[in-house]
């Protein structure tokens, strides 16, 4: 099956730490994303890269990091940095580049206390 | 900057249409899309209308397009328990990006 996976589902970290979310799609797709959802919110654009080794930030790329060494895979490193870090985070990826329709992942949800 | 507004919520009853509607700034926009997100879950791709276009009608599913009030809206016709969901519209702006509503939560009461 094709599809973009995200894992853990849940995730549980003290304040402080830094945590590492992935995401990987068998899509053959070149261009993903990471947007973080709060509620009552849309989503937020955290970084996004357009092909291996190159990523730009989004809007709120602040207190996060990510690489793009594969095709397949974006991981994204939320850091001690970044001030509000329990969120719903979502990856998506998209097959021509950041304008046409971008297919998602089932999120991670990140609870930090 | 550009914007996109959706009303939060609306409440319909089941066999009934629902109409969710959605504003947007950019008058460059070039497609404008329609996003579904049951709860805990991703967010999935229902339709999409190329900014040309003043409609497009997919199964229950009718996407209306103002382009000059900048004005997109979703209907769904004879609504299900399983429609319920949080509905979001997004467009492709002149950035580049997809810039998203905050989303509308349809709940379909039986």
């Amino acid at each position: 099956d094709g599809g973009i996976t995200q894992s853990p589902k849940y995730l549980f970290r003290k304040e402080g730490q830094n945590v590492t979310l992935s995401c990987e799609q068998n899509l053959n797709h070149d261009a993903m994303y990471w947007y973080r959802q709060d509620p009552g919110q849309g989503l937020r654009l955290i970084y996004y890269s357009q092909i291996v080794n190159d990523f730009q930030k989004g809007d709120i790329a602040e207190g996060y990091s990510v690489s793009r060494e594969k095709k397949e895979s974006f991981p994204l490193t939320v850091t001690s940095a970044q001030k509000n870090p329990t969120a719903f985070y979502l990856c998506a990826s998209s097959p021509e580049g950041i304008v046409s329709e971008q297919y998602f992942g089932p999120g991670t949800r990140l609870t930090v206390t | 900057g550009e914007d996109v507004e959706q009303s939060l919520f609306l409440s319909v009853r089941e066999g009934d249409s629902s109409v969710i509607n959605c504003t947007y700034t950019d008058s460059s926009s070039t497609y404008l899309y329609w996003y579904k997100q049951e709860p805990g879950a991703g967010l999935q791709l229902l339709t999409y209308i190329f900014s040309n276009m003043d409609m497009k009608q997919d199964q229950r599913l009718t996407v209306l397009l103002n382009k000059k009030d900048k004005h997109l809206s979703l209907r769904i016709a004879d609504t299900q328990t399983g429609d319920s969901a949080i509905y979001f519209c997004a467009e492709a702006g002149n950035t580049g990006k997809l810039i998203f509503g905050q989303g509308t939560t349809l709940q379909v009461k039986p």
